[in-house]
């Protein structure tokens, strides 16, 4: 089974500077996806960034990206000259690749601040 | 529709009512999600459903949780005797294809046993 662990239960960064959210997790497979997902007070889930485990490259959307470590089993979240409307809880999360298999594994979250 | 619907938004009921709450996905996803989110805790799978099969259903924490999938559209999530051990939002997600990695997610259930 796999496990995700976010250690990190509050952040908080003033309006436009740099913070990293941290995502650990466990298991047996080669192949998977890692997801960050952003949770406003709406509930909506929308997703920020995607990570195929076989790609070396670190995903990148904009003012977020990823530093992917799969050795490591270590997946953090970088957000750049951070806004107000990034205020959210953030949760890491595991996917297997394994067709059949597609439910998502998800860490306690990180709940995130932005300071005006 | 434009994206996940679900109904109702809010739901507060008394411990050892059954209540239902229902899942629209958007229109054309085969694959169906129903997650537990309990307050202060992450996300946990709930059931999987592929059309109107239900190949993964671990999740489920007791015989008290049922869902079902008709048409191949809506879903409805069924907790019989509620618990206050219930209370939580429950999320709903959608996939076009087994196998895409993107989950859409509907705004959720918040669900309270009194």
């Amino acid at each position: 089974a796999q496990t995700v662990t976010q250690s990190q239960p509050e952040m908080s960064v003033q309006e436009a500077e740099t913070v990293t959210l941290s995502c650990t997790y466990d298991t047996s497979e080669n192949n998977y996806y890692l997801f960050w997902y952003k949770q406003p007070p709406s509930r909506q889930m929308i997703l920020v960034i995607r990570q195929e485990a076989y790609k070396q490259q670190n995903a990148t959307e904009n003012r977020f990206s990823v530093n992917f470590q799969k050795a490591a089993k270590s997946f953090s979240l970088k957000i750049s000259d951070s806004q107000l409307g990034d205020t959210a809880m953030y949760f890491c999360a595991f996917m297997s690749f394994n067709f059949g298999n597609e439910k998502l594994t998800f860490g306690t979250g990180t709940r995130l601040t932005i300071i005006p | 529709g434009a994206g996940v619907s679900q109904s109702p938004s809010n739901k507060v009921t008394e411990k050892g009512k059954d209540v239902e709450l229902r899942c629209d996905p958007i229109s054309g996803h085969t694959a169906l999600y129903w997650y537990r989110q309990s307050l202060g805790q992450g996300l946990e799978f709930l059931i999987y459903f592929q059309g109107n099969s239900a190949p993964d259903k671990s999740g489920l924490p007791s015989d008290r949780f049922s869902a079902e999938r008709t048409g191949g559209s809506v879903s409805t999530l069924t907790i019989q005797r509620t618990q206050q051990e219930d209370s939580a939002v429950y999320l709903c997600a959608s996939t076009k294809n087994p196998g895409t990695p993107e989950q859409f997610f509907g705004p959720g259930t918040r669900l309270t046993v009194l």
